[in-house]
């Protein structure tokens, strides 16, 4: 099975930085099937980005996703209040063990 | 709108079974593959089981298979989970979830709100 490896952990930034999250796959994959999720408290999971690099409707364009081969990302161009939450990279069948934006 | 609403969560003893319901408003459910993604508290999402749009084509995450069965009847739009020899480790939230196409295991556009499965004794 693909083992999906997120770094950092935790992301300690201020409001109006950017942020780039990692996502590393343990096999090379297509990016069609790789999906990233937003996760605030008490909600359920939001996709924002499905296939590597295609931004949901509705998701500001602030958040892009990229990558190929075992290495993607997941960049906030600057940081709103409401973007601190947890992020999940995900194929199918997998979750990765999520990043963590808090404020600094 | 796009809805998704699950029910049939409670408390169950180890070793017993419940039976999960999900119910879609607001699309063609016959377009779209569904799935079942639970959740622990503070643990990542966990793919369960999902079904293809033709109510046919399915599969199981290797933690659940043999234990749990997923169905759905577009007919009543609705998207059950079947769960037997229930464990601990099945403890979470259980989100309804719809996938971007026809197949199951396409990124997941739309969720519910989740209904919550306890195995404790």
């Amino acid at each position: 099975d693909i083992v999906l490896t997120q770094s950092p952990g935790t992301l300690s930034l201020s409001p109006g930085e950017r942020a780039t999250l990692s996502c590393k796959t343990s096999e090379t994959i297509s990016g069609k099937y790789l999906a990233w999720y937003q996760q605030k408290p008490g909600q359920a999971p939001r996709l924002l980005i499905s296939g590597a690099s295609n931004r949901v409707t509705g998701i500001p364009h602030r958040f892009s996703g990229g990558g190929s081969g075992t290495d993607f990302t997941l960049t906030i161009g600057r940081l709103e209040p409401e973007d601190f939450a947890v992020y999940y990279c995900q194929l199918p069948g997998t979750f990765g063990r999520g990043t963590k934006i808090e404020v600094k | 709108e796009v809805k998704l609403v699950e029910s049939g969560g409670g408390v169950i003893r180890p070793g017993g079974s419940l039976r999960l319901s999900c119910v879609a408003s607001g699309f063609n459910v016959d377009d779209y593959g569904l799935s079942w993604v639970r959740q622990s508290p503070g643990k990542r999402p966990e793919w369960v089981a999902g079904v293809g749009w033709n109510e046919i084509s399915m599969n199981y995450a290797a933690s659940v298979r043999g234990r749990f069965t997923v169905s759905r009847s577009n007919v009543k739009r609705s998207l059950y989970l079947r769960m037997t020899s229930l464990k601990a480790e099945d403890t979470a939230l259980y989100y309804c979830v719809r996938a971007q196409g026809r197949d199951y295991d396409l990124a997941f556009d739309q969720w519910g709100q989740g209904t919550m499965v306890i195995v404790s004794s």
